[in-house]
């Protein structure tokens, strides 16, 4: 009953190039969460979304930008690739105004080559 | 700022011994704090939560502990066995921009010795 979906497990992109992670919730949730998890920093924020077209940056939006035109699709979107972008992206979703019910994806491992 | 400070960042026990894991936030405004359990290859998976109105929560042999004062929490994992062996991680939840937001701590890696 997979609930959060991450269209790419494994992904090898060139740098430069534009890359595209998307996630779709099918629970009606209103937010939606970009996270990336690298080894010994945790999980950071990327950006996020509390409702369709919006937007908010996360800690570290920094070659990064989103879209969210349905409630249930929230996409990550490297405008041109690098190296320093190779992580593990995670997707997450929350009801509206609160955290409780957080839920992940399982994950895209993005290397830029 | 929002910040998640979790320590150690490395953790090995004894099968069957106990295993505790410690984190302090930044803002007093944080109001509940989960634990996620991450096997290797998996998703983080919620395995216990705490909202700041209680001060101690316990689940089989996990339990989390909160001190609103000195703000800081613990995850406290009692006989442990191998399939505890994973990658914990505690997070603090931010209010901002009319959405409540998680940000994490650093992650522990638990090893169960047998």
């Amino acid at each position: 009953d997979v609930k959060v979906t991450q269209s790419s497990r494994y992904l090898v992109k060139r740098t430069g190039e534009k890359v595209f992670l998307e996630c779709v919730q099918d629970m009606d949730h209103e937010n939606m969460f970009w996270y990336r998890q690298d080894p010994g920093l945790g999980l950071r924020l990327i950006y996020f979304s509390y409702d369709v077209k919006m937007k908010e940056k996360g800690d570290i939006p920094e070659g990064y930008s989103v879209s969210r035109e349905k409630k249930e699709r929230f996409s990550l979107i490297l405008e041109s690739a690098s190296t320093n972008q190779t992580s593990m992206y995670l997707c997450a979703s929350s009801p509206r105004g609160t955290s409780y019910g957080y839920t992940f994806g399982s994950g895209t491992r993005l290397t830029v080559v | 700022g929002e910040n998640v400070e979790q320590h150690p960042s490395t953790l090995s026990v004894q099968e069957g011994d106990s295993a505790v894991i410690k984190c302090t936030y930044s803002d007093s405004a944080s109001n509940y704090f989960p634990w996620y359990k991450q096997e290797l290859g998996k998703r983080p998976q919620l395995i216990i939560d705490i909202r700041s109105n209680v001060g101690e929560k316990k689940d089989q042999r996990i339990a989390v502990t909160l001190n609103k004062t000195a703000k800081h929490f613990s995850l406290h994992i009692t006989e442990t066995q191998p399939e505890d062996s994973a990658v914990y991680f505690c997070a603090a939840s931010f209010f901002t921009q009319g959405a409540q937001k998680l940000v994490f701590g650093q992650g522990t890696r638990l090893t169960i010795n047998p």
